[in-house]
């Protein structure tokens, strides 16, 4: 699976749209960029996907460059409850090791 | 559904004894997962089951860790003899598919080892 990179920190104001970068300059065309966080003191939740297309849920939008060897996730109105780590992983859809890196740490300031 | 449960939530424990963790999935979910999480070394992945068949063990640090599935709703993870150095918050998740995107983490059990 495609190694991933991100900052180790980013703040965001809130209310603002907070933007997570990840680059992943060796994903292959058919791994996915999945992305999860954890709260402080819980397990890591399920944020959102895609391949190539950029996508949208309840939750977030993730934004994949045309090469594919980046991406950003957005969070359109961040609240305090979204202070978190952030974790963007490439991995084949039918792949059964979900990897953490380091991931991101999102401190979402009043 | 109430999500995948673990239990306990806290499990302090001396040096040397033997310590099980146990971990209830999401009913109709296919595959469990064992992770551990610390400081120094994040997340990392310790062993997963596909219909109650351990798959992979690489990520088991050494012969004191065994885990064991012996149903579709129940796996425990044992430490025999724990050590200070196996302190950490270990987590249980469960998917129904072999696709990440399904992964059901647990609240976790956190473990100090004295």
């Amino acid at each position: 699976d495609a190694k991933t990179t991100q900052p180790p920190s980013m703040d965001c104001a809130e209310g603002r749209a907070a933007n997570l970068p990840c680059n992943h300059s060796t994903i292959s065309g058919n791994e996915y960029v999945y992305w999860y966080r954890q709260i402080h003191s819980q397990g890591p939740q399920y944020i959102i996907h895609g391949l190539k297309n950029n996508e949208t849920n309840e939750m977030a939008s993730l934004i994949i460059t045309e090469d594919r060897k980046s991406s950003t996730l957005i969070l359109p109105h961040a609240t305090l409850r979204d202070t978190a780590v952030y974790y963007c992983i490439v991995i084949m859809e039918y792949g059964n090791k979900l990897v953490f890196g380091a991931g991101t740490i999102l401190r979402v300031k009043s | 559904d109430a999500g995948v449960i673990q239990s306990p939530r806290h499990e302090v424990t001396e040096m040397g004894q033997e310590v099980t963790l146990r971990c209830k999935p999401i009913s109709g979910h296919d595959y469990l997962f064992w992770y551990r999480q610390t400081m120094m070394r994040g997340l990392e992945l310790l062993i997963y089951f596909n219909n109650n068949v351990p798959i992979d063990d690489s990520g088991m640090p050494e012969d004191r860790f065994s885990a064991k599935m012996p149903n579709a709703s129940f796996s425990t993870l044992k430490i025999q003899p724990s050590e200070p150095r196996d302190s950490a918050v270990y987590f249980c998740a469960s998917t129904l598919s072999k696709g990440v995107w399904g992964y059901t983490f647990g609240s976790g059990t956190r473990l100090t080892v004295v």
